[in-house]
């Protein structure tokens, strides 16, 4: 199946910074990125995905961009705020999508 | 109206019992998993259905068996529960053409003594 690497495991941002978390994949058939968060004892849940067909994507603070080519994309979080610190998955799925690899996560700590 | 609810949401148990842990989602979607979330919070993958069929089975021991017995219920039973089998575990689902959103359950704590 899809492996899915993240890096760093652990972040600690001073609130204001921006924060960047980096997943690379291995496979090329994987189309479909999204990234989730999870806040203490909660359920994993989107906040932004982006498909092969595009580069960039922006929602407000949060943005994801993609390299198909080099197998990665990476989640930038800019003006961070302490309610952003969470665990953030990354995942990779192909066009069938039932196939959905997680990263290892990284737990970001945003300080007041 | 809880687009993937599985119960219990607690579990506490003895070594050596079975328990079954239900999953169920109202989303309409063809693909079904579950994932374990251990203390390092990984989320390994375990199981894969799409459309009652199995499709992904991760190196699982098999004293996990899952059950799918339509498209909107996927049930985990796990026999002769072990010290390591203490996680989180959580359903999801997700459709299953163009790549989508996968949605979870609220995850079920299981605590093996």
């Amino acid at each position: 199946g899809e492996n899915v690497e993240q890096h760093p495991s652990t972040l600690s941002v001073q609130e204001g910074d921006s924060a960047v978390i980096k997943c690379t994949y291995s496979d090329s058939a994987s189309n479909y990125f999204p990234w989730y968060k999870q806040e203490l004892g909660k359920r994993p849940q989107l906040i932004i995905d982006i498909r092969s067909n595009v580069g960039e994507k922006k929602d407000q603070r949060i943005a994801v961009t993609l390299n198909k080519t080099a197998k990665h994309f990476s989640l930038h979080i800019t003006e961070t705020q302490p309610e952003d610190s969470a665990v953030y998955f990354c995942a990779a799925t192909p066009w069938a999508g039932n196939q959905f690899y997680f990263g290892t996560g990284t737990s970001l700590t945003v300080i007041p | 109206d809880t687009a993937v609810s599985q119960t219990p949401k607690y579990l506490v148990t003895q070594m050596g019992n079975d328990k079954s842990i239900k999953c169920e989602q109202n989303l309409g979607h063809d693909t079904m998993y579950w994932y374990k979330q251990d203390s390092k919070k990984f989320l390994k993958i375990m199981f894969s259905y799409n459309n009652k069929e199995l499709i992904i089975n991760e190196t699982v021991p098999n004293r996990f068996s899952p059950k799918s017995p339509d498209k909107a219920h996927l049930n985990l039973h796990i026999n002769s529960l072990e010290l390591g089998d203490s996680a989180v575990y959580f359903c999801a689902s997700s459709p299953s053409d163009r790549g989508g959103e996968a949605f979870f359950g609220q995850g079920t704590r299981l605590t093996v003594v």
